[in-house]
């Protein structure tokens, strides 16, 4: 199984927004509505942002949002902060019952 | 609050083997099917299987296939992980994780601390 492709850096400016993709195939990210995406600061374990395509668990800012489109999924921060600097992975539930991690991007808030 | 608490650091040398414990506490051990992943340096994280501690049955990613075994006491609220026959690509932090609802095998949402296997000759 493949890791789902992903921008390897993502940048931006307090306050913009920006968007992160997420590209697999029909077995994993477009054919299922089981797509989570990941924040992860340098040493830290990776927080959910992101479940079921679009849902925000609570305690999570609503300048996170997800959605998508065919075999590619995306998540958007908006309002961008100087906390949202980490990286972010997204994953799929996969045909073959297992899992499957995006290659990561590196947000940058400039 | 829920709470997942992985064993110490770990050293092995090439073709040993490494067990990395996960002590749950906080919900009904049983209702939540776990997870294990690693990540290497620099790298995402890398699936790796799921156990249900519940009945014991296990699902492994096919790279790990013959090497891993995962397991749960359910006594003691504690899954493990053992790989056999480490190499140097297996130097890495191993995290275990909870999914987020009861009988669901996924997303996973609570993570333990992680723990460091080197492996180094």
């Amino acid at each position: 199984q493949s890791a789902l492709t992903q921008p390897a850096s993502v940048s931006g400016s307090p306050g913009q927004s920006i968007t992160i993709s997420c590209t697999g195939t029909s077995s994993d990210v477009g054919g299922y509505n089981y797509v989570s995406w990941y924040q992860q600061h340098p040493g830290k374990a990776p927080k959910l942002m992101i479940y079921d395509v679009s849902n925000r668990p609570s305690g999570v800012s609503n300048r996170f949002s997800a959605s998508k489109s065919g075999n590619t999924a995306s998540l958007t921060i908006s309002g961008l902060q100087a906390e949202d600097e980490a990286d972010y992975y997204c994953s799929s539930y996969t045909s073959s019952s297992t899992l499957v991690f995006g290659t990561g991007t590196k947000v940058t808030v400039l | 609050q829920v709470q997942l608490v992985q064993s110490g650091a770990e050293v092995k040398k090439p073709g040993a083997s490494v067990k990395v414990s996960c002590k749950a506490s906080g919900y009904t051990f049983t209702s939540y099917y776990m997870h294990w992943v690693r990540q290497a340096p620099g790298q995402g994280p890398e699936w790796m299987g799921i156990i249900n501690p519940s009945g014991g049955s296990t699902s492994y990613a096919q790279k790990f296939q013959g090497r891993v075994t995962m397991t749960r006491d359910t006594s003691t609220s504690t899954v493990y992980m053992e790989l056999r026959n480490l190499r140097s690509e297996d130097t890495a932090v191993y995290y275990c994780a909870r999914v987020r609802q009861s009988a669901h095998v996924f997303p996973v949402d609570y993570w333990g601390q992680g723990t460091l296997v080197t492996v180094s000759s």
